[in-house]
């Protein structure tokens, strides 16, 4: 069946800093979604990528989704303590019909 | 509109009994996935349901079972509960093929 990795699986940061996030499927995807889940929180939806090589930005980040639609990061310019939290990719399969998500990645922020 | 509701949000159990969660999607929204999550163990897919019928299934034990009414709102089921399943159990609505996850606030079960 079809598998999602992301690595790394935590990192550390001092507030400034950048981080990035990496994304990859066993099979091409339709879409790649990124959610981000704060401590004590619920997974919550930042943004949907579709189109291959496309790229998107929300303020200090940005999301890119491969060539082969396989692989996606996330990036996150000059971390504040406010980015704190678990990023997820989820990835739907090329039919349509099944959604399935990165084990995560914790983002710790040192102030 | 409201969001995805999920009841209740705490549970305190003891293994061999059964517990029923429910989840109430947001209106319109007819597609219900439930998620199981654990420390380090990321999102843990449960089911999928749509229309009153189960569309995707992850790896889980018979044990774990679900539904949906007519109303789209959906309650999950475990039996014979056992300590590991303690967890953080979500549901989540979507609408449409983007399948974009709108997820409640969860569930926090713990078995004793």
């Amino acid at each position: 069946g079809q598998q999602v990795m992301q690595i790394p699986q935590y990192q550390h940061v001092q507030e400034g800093e950048d981080f990035t996030t990496y994304c990859n499927s066993s099979t091409t995807l339709s879409n790649i979604q990124w959610y981000k889940q704060r401590p004590g929180g619920h997974p919550v939806f930042l943004i949907q990528l579709v189109k291959s090589g496309e790229v998107k930005k929300q303020k200090r980040l940005t999301f890119q989704f491969g060539e082969a639609k396989k692989n996606s990061s996330l990036h996150i310019t000059a971390t504040q303590t406010t980015d704190v939290g678990t990023y997820f990719c989820a990835g739907l399969s090329n039919a349509g019909n099944m959604l399935t998500f990165g084990g995560g990645t914790r983002l710790m922020v040192k102030p | 509109k409201a969001g995805v509701t999920q009841t209740p949000r705490y549970l305190i159990k003891t293994r061999g009994q059964q517990v029923t969660l429910s989840c109430s999607p947001i209106s319109g929204h007819r597609s219900v996935s439930w998620y199981q999550q654990t420390p380090g163990q990321g999102l843990q897919f449960l089911f999928e349901y749509f229309s009153e019928t189960q569309r995707n299934k992850g790896n889980f034990p018979g044990r774990f079972s679900g539904r949906q009414f007519s109303n789209s709102r959906s309650e999950m089921n475990v039996s014979t509960l056992e300590l590991g399943d303690s967890a953080l159990y979500l549901c989540a609505s979507s609408q449409g093929w983007k399948n974009i996850q709108y997820f409640g606030a969860g569930t926090r079960l713990s078995v004793l």
